[in-house]
């Protein structure tokens, strides 16, 4: 089984203040990535990894800042905290398939709900 | 802009009926299909995945898959009131690019 772990279940931050969030997996998958859920707008892609150090912006990159600098840690930053930051913020893990094969497959992490006020 | 659809519900059945639950896309692209089921709160959990036309059944969930309609669907046989939640529908159209639809709010009433 894929384990997924988020730092924090419940994060209530003031407005300005940078925020990090904290994604571990359990296993040496390659990509990583950080949706934010809002009602009404599904999953929104922020970023994803698809290696050490490596990143590519998703939808919505605006506002936030990534790093990942060992393979099963994946950071999500704010760089400065609005209130229309307030989400749930989930961390999905594409683990490698057999041998060398990915498979398509994203596991989540338990989420980050996140008010900014 | 690709697009994943679902009707949001909320859909109510009764315990022990067939849930039915659809979603369409658009990507005709698109290579693989998943069902997560999340409760209120909580994150993503996956259900099912499909990659071929037909039907793949899993226990009391079965997912249909139709590419040149472009739909895949979700039945839930012997509905039970703890698959009360919210279902989405994801599609992955390759290069890490996943499209979820809001979700359909199912409502198992005992």
């Amino acid at each position: 089984d894929v384990k997924v772990t988020q730092s924090s279940r419940y994060l209530v931050k003031r407005t300005g203040e940078k925020v990090f969030l904290e994604c571990v997996q359990d296993m040496d998958h390659e990509n990583m990535f950080w949706y934010r859920q809002d009602p009404g707008l599904g999953l929104r892609l922020i970023y994803f990894s698809y290696d050490v150090k490596m990143k590519e912006k998703g939808d919505i990159p605006e506002g936030y800042s990534v790093s990942r600098e060992k393979k099963e840690r994946f950071s999500l930053i704010l760089e400065s905290a609005s209130t229309n930051q307030t989400s749930m913020y989930l961390c999905a893990v594409q683990p490698l398939g057999d041998g060398a094969r990915k498979t398509d497959t994203q596991y989540f992490g338990p989420g980050t709900r996140l008010t900014v006020l | 802009q690709k697009e994943v659809e679902q009707n949001s519900g909320p859909l109510s059945v009764p315990e022990g009926a067939i849930a039915s639950l659809n979603c369409t896309y658009s990507d005709r692209g698109s290579q693989s299909f998943f069902w997560y089921r999340q409760y209120s709160g909580k994150s993503p959990e996956l259900i099912m995945s499909i990659y071929s036309n037909g039907d793949k059944e899993d226990g009391r969930f079965t997912a249909q898959l139709n590419k040149a309609s472009q739909y895949v669907s979700l039945l839930i046989r012997d509905s039970q009131p703890s698959d009360s939640a919210t279902y989405l529908c994801a599609v992955y159209s390759g290069t890490y690019k996943y499209i979820f639809g809001t979700g359909t709010r199912l409502k198992v009433l005992a």
